[in-house]
């Protein structure tokens, strides 16, 4: 069975600073890996998702992941914050084209000034 | 492209009534979607997946009974919240699937009294 592990259920960070969100994920199976960006009282929003190819994958508003399958990583960073990047963060895996989604816990940033 | 929207965003009933949450894919056509719960300050955790066409399958511990669902169309799935009560009051929300990702709607916020 597949599960993901987000280690850091909140990381604080100062605006402009960088930032690394952690995400760990165990599958006998090739998968797919998503991040996710909640904002208070919406939906999920789509930030980046690795399917196949390059394993340096660019997302939206500056984030960029990077999959690592040897240390079966798919870690989240962004070389500076802002404060409307105050959000929970969601790492997701989905076994290769069963569509159902697996989520870790979430990682709430808190950016402050 | 790939907007999901929700119906309504929030609602308040009383114990006891029924409530009907529609889930919609706007610019895509999804013959899989997905109903998840959300309990404050907690991950995702999906209820059912919802076929257009055939049943909707449920998760284990997910009351089929209780949170019917029906996908009537290629861009319309629908969860009935039957007999309400206090302990089903939470954050719903529904993705649709397309192109190798689940997109998700803003989220239903429902409170039963």
């Amino acid at each position: 069975a597949q599960s993901v592990t987000q280690l850091d259920s909140q990381v604080p960070v100062f605006e402009e600073a960088p930032v690394e969100l952690r995400c760990n994920y165990s599958s006998s199976v090739s998968v797919y890996l998503f991040w996710y960006v909640q904002y208070p009282n919406q939906g999920l929003q789509l930030l980046l998702k690795y399917l196949s190819g390059s394993t340096l994958v660019k997302g939206i508003n500056g984030f960029e992941a990077e999959f690592n399958k040897s240390q079966t990583s798919f870690h989240l960073r962004k070389p500076s914050v802002h404060i409307s990047d105050t959000a929970e963060y969601f790492c997701a895996v989905e076994n290769t084209g069963f569509q159902k989604l697996v989520f870790g816990t979430g990682t709430r940033l808190l950016v402050s000034p | 492209g790939a907007v999901v929207s929700q119906h309504p965003s929030r609602v308040i009933c009383k114990s006891g009534t029924s409530v009907k949450i529609e889930c919609r894919s706007l610019d895509f056509q999804a013959t899989t979607m997905f109903w998840y719960r959300q309990f404050p300050k907690k991950s995702l955790m999906l209820m059912a997946t919802s076929n257009e066409g055939s049943k909707a399958t449920y998760e284990q511990g997910v009351e089929k009974d209780k949170f019917l669902i029906n996908h009537a169309s290629l861009t319309l799935s629908t969860l009935t919240v039957t007999s309400a009560h206090p302990e089903d009051s939470s954050f719903y929300i529904c993705s649709a699937w397309t192109q190798e990702t689940q997109y998700f709607g803003p989220g239903t916020r429902l409170l039963v009294l």
